[in-house]
């Protein structure tokens, strides 16, 4: 079976500090994992995603994740946190079932960037 | 933009009444799914689609249908509304080709139930 758990609900960070979000999977077969944002009243954007290929997966505005097999954590990380970084965001691996590729979400982490 | 339309996207209704919500692609994307998200459990599906007239349960069935008779069209019905039906729902698609499964999400519905 598949899960992802989010470690903290919350974050805050200074404007400017290394923004890590963290994200620890359970699967059955080897994982493929996602990391989408979601802004106030939006729908969810990806991020980025790894899907066997290199362990560290860049994505966009700036952030990179990278695939640890033995701790089996797929952390979210930016060197330096913009304002318009605050959002939600939210893990999610696949189970990579017959074509349907459903997908597992963590609970989120809500991102608050402060001046 | 993966083309995904949501309507409506604001819907207050009493307890007992039938609601359908209405997802809509314009890429002729194979599967399609319903998501709700709730405070503290992220995003859960409810049901998913891998072709017309094809169907299927996901984690959080119970009180929803759905229905798909033309590829662009994803409805998901609430028979008989109740309040823990009050939540965002979501609709997404899976990105024909290649292996990477992801899948794009459209901009939401959010439904009240009083």
């Amino acid at each position: 079976a598949q899960s992802v758990t989010q470690l903290g609900s919350h974050v805050s960070v200074s404007e400017g500090a290394l923004v890590l979000l963290r994200c620890n999977y359970s699967s059955s077969v080897p994982p493929y994992l996602f990391w989408y944002v979601q802004y106030p009243n939006q729908g969810l954007q990806l991020l980025l995603k790894y899907t066997s290929a290199a362990t560290l997966v860049k994505g966009i505005n700036g952030f990179e994740a990278e695939f640890k097999k033995s701790e089996t954590s797929f952390h979210l990380t930016k060197p330096s946190a913009h304002m318009s970084d605050a959002a939600e965001y939210f893990c999610a691996v696949s189970d990579r079932g017959a074509g349907a590729n459903n997908l597992f979400f963590g609970t989120g982490t809500r991102l608050t960037v402060i001046p | 933009d993966a083309g995904i339309t949501q309507s409506p996207r604001h819907k207050v209704t009493e307890t007992g009444t039938p609601v359908t919500l209405r997802c809509h692609q314009t890429e002729n994307h194979r599967y399609m799914y319903w998501y709700r998200q709730d405070p503290g459990h992220g995003l859960r599906l409810i049901h998913y689609s891998y072709g017309v007239k094809d169907t299927d349960k996901g984690e959080v069935s119970d009180g929803y249908s759905v229905s798909r008779s033309k590829t662009e069209d994803f409805l998901l019905t609430l028979e008989s509304a109740t309040s823990s039906q009050t939540s965002v729902y979501f609709c997404a698609i899976m990105a024909s080709g290649g292996a990477s499964y992801e899948q794009y999400f459209g901009p939401g519905t959010r439904l009240t139930v009083t």
